[in-house]
């Protein structure tokens, strides 16, 4: 099976843009979960979709977004861009249920100048 | 805060020796999974122990679980350069399953 993909890999912005990043999960995935990762706070959960279907939020504001699409594939965006946004963004697959492994993609490096 | 912290935050050890990291949570979990990340890439899923599971082997990991004292360790059995990675343990809030918190991370260091 192919693994999470996540595109663009790399990505640079300025201050008030917007930007939309997309992950493809692993075939059969019904879940994808998003995560901002920076040097200063760490692995932080933003959402979590399951059958087009927010589940869970994590403590975001709300320029932080996500949608789901039929076929599981999901996309992030991120409107009105800060510089604090910069960071590595990473998505996460799993089959649905609370025992399930998550995978995770590569990740999209956001640079926000 | 943190449902997680590793312990240490850093580590380094000499290639064939044993690391052993640390992983406390707060609440209640349904499983804790441990993750390998290679300098700012991608995470690498490791292994997955239940709440119910007390140990667990893969390979040469092996990985505990006190639901008790919640806290679970990764030992890493004869180390190598290619160890060499951040290790984070992830839990989830058990009243749900569904959203995970990841802890802080220990980097280890394996010197050839």
């Amino acid at each position: 099976k192919a693994g999470v993909t996540q595109t663009p890999r790399y990505l640079i912005k300025t201050r008030g843009q917007q930007v939309t990043l997309s992950c493809s999960p692993i075939s059969g995935h019904r879940s994808v979960s998003w995560y901002q990762q920076t040097p200063g706070q760490g692995l932080q959960f933003l959402f979590e979709y399951f059958s087009e279907t927010q589940r869970n939020k994590g403590n975001f504001p709300g320029r932080f977004s996500g949608r789901q699409f039929s076929n599981s594939r999901s996309e992030m965006n991120v409107s009105t861009l800060e510089l604090g946004d910069s960071a590595l963004y990473l998505c996460a697959s799993r089959g649905g249920t609370v025992t399930d492994t998550q995978y995770f993609g590569p990740g999209t490096r956001l640079t926000v100048l | 805060s943190q449902q997680g912290e590793e312990d240490p935050q850093a580590l380094s050890i000499q290639e064939g020796e044993n690391a052993t990291m640390n992983c406390s949570y707060k609440t209640s979990i349904n499983n804790l999974q441990w993750y390998r990340q290679n300098s700012g890439r991608g995470l690498v899923h490791l292994i997955l122990i239940r709440s119910n599971e007390r140990e667990k082997h893969s390979g040469r990991l092996r990985v505990t679980l006190d639901t008790s004292k919640k806290s679970s360790s990764l030992l890493i059995t004869a180390s190598r350069a290619a160890d060499t990675a951040s290790y984070f343990c992830a839990t989830d809030l058990g009243n749900t399953g569904n959203q995970f918190y990841f802890g802080t991370g220990t980097s280890l260091t394996v010197i050839p």
